[in-house]
């Protein structure tokens, strides 16, 4: 167990829809990072917040946006769904604030996205 | 050209055997290397990573990182059916950006 949770684990969603994922990292982590991985693309990194801030962006659509809490749980919005959407999505966390730091970010168990 | 290839596999060996996983990459501004495991409905766990050039070893576990060609290896001595999963090489300049970059995977069969 990587100590960072995700949920809900599987979303079922018609095209066109909002919904939200949950993350909750570590103890102790500051940083949270949000992935998409399917398939054809791999995994892509959408974004990362630091103690509440916007740390670095990657390849998030603008139907998507994110979040973090005081609490430092994160969220991430996904809306104006599309079958092209429906993918893995992860969320790892770390202490640090410069970015990804190899040693110490841990992946959650990820929440699979299927929209029909 | 994508910043990292990678074999999607998949990789089917007997149990016992080497394996040798590669990714090859395009940006020679990569400093770390790193492979990631991820079991099927799991994240990604750091397996190992290496900086720069050279060969790291841990257990059964061998990475190998050639810059002159671009090329990266990890490879798996006496593989056991719990090897089973998908292996990730990812890559960093770990520069104040800290873009990280991911291949695909490649998926890893050990049969019994």
């Amino acid at each position: 167990d990587s100590g960072v949770t995700q949920t809900p684990k599987h979303l079922i969603t018609a095209t066109g829809q909002r919904v939200t994922l949950r993350c909750s990292p570590r103890s102790g982590d500051l940083s949270v990072y949000w992935y998409q991985q399917s398939l054809d693309q791999g995994l892509q990194f959408l974004i990362q917040y630091y103690n509440g801030e916007e740390r670095a962006k990657g390849n998030i659509l603008e139907r998507f946006s994110a979040q973090q809490f005081p609490d430092l749980h994160s969220e991430l919005n996904l809306s104006s769904l599309e079958l092209g959407d429906s993918a893995l999505y992860f969320c790892a966390s770390s202490v640090g604030s410069r970015g990804w730091s190899v040693t110490e970010a841990f992946f959650g168990q990820g929440t699979r996205l299927t929209v029909v | 050209q994508k910043e990292v290839e990678q074999d999607p596999g998949p990789l089917s060996v007997p149990e016992g055997a080497i394996v040798s996983l590669n990714c090859t990459y395009s940006n020679s501004a990569f400093q770390y290397f790193m492979w990631y495991r991820q079991y099927s409905r799991k994240g990604p766990e750091l397996l190992m990573y290496t900086y720069s050039s050279g060969n790291k070893e841990d257990g059964r576990f061998t990475a190998q990182v050639d810059k002159s060609s671009k090329y990266i290896s990890l490879f798996i001595r006496d593989s056991q059916p719990s090897d089973s999963a998908t292996y990730l090489c990812a890559m960093s300049p770990m520069n104040r950006d800290d873009k990280i970059i991911f291949g695909k995977g490649t998926r890893l069969h050990i049969l019994p």
